[in-house]
Order: C-alpha cells, then sequence, then structure tokens
C-alpha cells in the first residue's frame, strides 16, 4: 500500500546544531515530494519540493532535503538550527493527484 | 496579498449537528483543496474544487460535501457531526488544480462535544 512514514515522532537539538528528519515512502514509482512546516497555530508553509533533476534540493530558511531513489527517502536538513526552527515538519507526496502527508516530527530546540 | 484566508478560526459545535467552513484562495489561485488534521496527525485529503465542481475527492463519508463559488472561495460542510470529526481544517489553494504549489490557511479549529 502506498504510505510515508516519518520515522521520528519528536526530535530535540540544541540551537546551532545540525538537523535531520527522515522521511520515507513506499510507492511503485517515484512521486513527487515536499515538506512543510507548521508552528503552532499556524497553516502549513511550503519548505521545499522535488519532482525530477538534481536530488540535492535547496529551499527557504536554510533547509534542504536529497532524495534517495535507492533507499526511497527524502530526507530534510539543516546544517546550524535556529531557536525559531521550533515547530511540526511534514513530508508530503504526491503520485498521480493522490496527495499524501507523514504523521509529522515535532521539532524542539534548546537553547 | 492577504493570501488564504478561513473562517471562523476556531468553532464548537455538538454532535450531530451541521458546521460550514470558509475559504478564500490566493489571489490568482482558482483551486482549493480541503484537508481534515487531527490532533497529533498529518493533514488528510478530503476534497479539491475547480471551476466550481469538485474535481478529486479523499477517502471521507458523504457527510462532508463543499462548494465553490465564482470568485473561487469555498465552502466546507459537515452534516451530522461526529466526536471523531473535531479537527483543524486546512484550505489550500493553487493555480490550478496541481499540488505543487499549494498556500495553506491558518485553518478553522472544530470541536464537536
Amino acid at each position: 500500500a502506498q504510505s510515508v512514514t516519518q520515522p521520528d515522532i519528536h526530535i530535540t537539538v540544541s540551537e546551532g546544531a545540525s538537523l535531520e528528519l527522515r522521511c520515507n515512502y513506499s510507492y511503485g514509482a517515484t512521486p513527487y515530494l515536499f515538506w512543510y512546516v507548521q508552528s503552532p497555530g499556524q497553516g502549513l508553509q511550503l519548505l521545499l519540493k522535488y519532482f525530477s533533476g538534481d536530488t540535492l534540493v535547496q529551499g527557504i530558511k536554510g533547509f534542504e532535503a536529497e532524495f534517495k531513489r535507492s533507499q526511497s527517502s527524502f530526507n530534510l536538513r539543516k546544517p546550524s538550527v535556529h531557536w525559531s526552527d521550533a515547530a511540526e515538519y511534514f513530508c508530503a507526496v504526491v503520485l498521480r493527484d493522490d496527495m499524501r502527508f507523514g504523521a509529522g516530527t515535532r521539532l524542539t530546540v534548546k537553547p | 496579498d492577504a493570501g488564504v484566508t478561513q473562517s471562523p478560526t476556531h468553532l464548537i459545535k455538538t454532535r450531530g449537528q451541521q458546521v460550514t467552513l470558509r475559504c478564500s484562495p490566493k489571489s490568482g489561485h482558482d483551486t482549493v483543496s480541503w484537508y481534515q488534521q487531527a490532533l497529533g496527525q498529518g493533514p488528510q485529503f478530503i476534497f479539491q474544487y475547480y471551476e466550481e465542481e469538485e474535481r478529486q475527492r479523499g477517502n471521507f463519508p458523504d457527510r462532508f460535501s463543499g462548494h465553490q463559488f465564482p470568485n473561487y472561495s469555498s465552502e466546507l460542510n459537515v452534516n451530522a457531526l461526529l466526536l471523531g470529526d473535531s479537527a483543524l481544517y486546512l484550505c489550500a489553494s493553487t493555480p490550478g488544480t496541481t499540488y505543487y504549489e499549494q498556500y495553506f490557511g491558518p485553518g478553522t479549529r472544530l470541536t464537536v462535544t
């Protein structure tokens, strides 16, 4: 069955440390891939997307993600986390007009 | 540009009642999608409206219905509310029927008691 998995429900990192949030998908073909961020009481904001081409994608707010076809993964990274990055992060996939979100990873940033 | 706006912000209803949520898309966008986000979960696609018609629907019962107006704004109606309908309802708009550049509103928090 088609699915999107974010294995980490909650991650805590120190401010200034690097960050990697994991996303795996289970589809028969490569879907379009997205990362969204949701701050408390807010809607979702698109961080970056991958359709094809270069497997390393740059997004807003200093985020990047790497698509690895062999691992069916699209992990989100940031080299140095800021306190304002504390939020919920969602991976999403679209294949043939079927859009699905992962359950999300909550990021806490320690001072 | 006001972006995607939704009203009301919060709503409390009783089981069995009906509710209408509203969404105004971002300027220049003609397609509206609705999502349900239960607490602690990712958004789930309800349906998408384009040219005043339901173009695509997720796995939601017929109690969930919608409408799109000529100015592209949209309504989500839920009949015979259940406790399990308590969630954040998100509206997203796009220019055209793709999901590639979705802009989300802040959502309407519905509580069913």
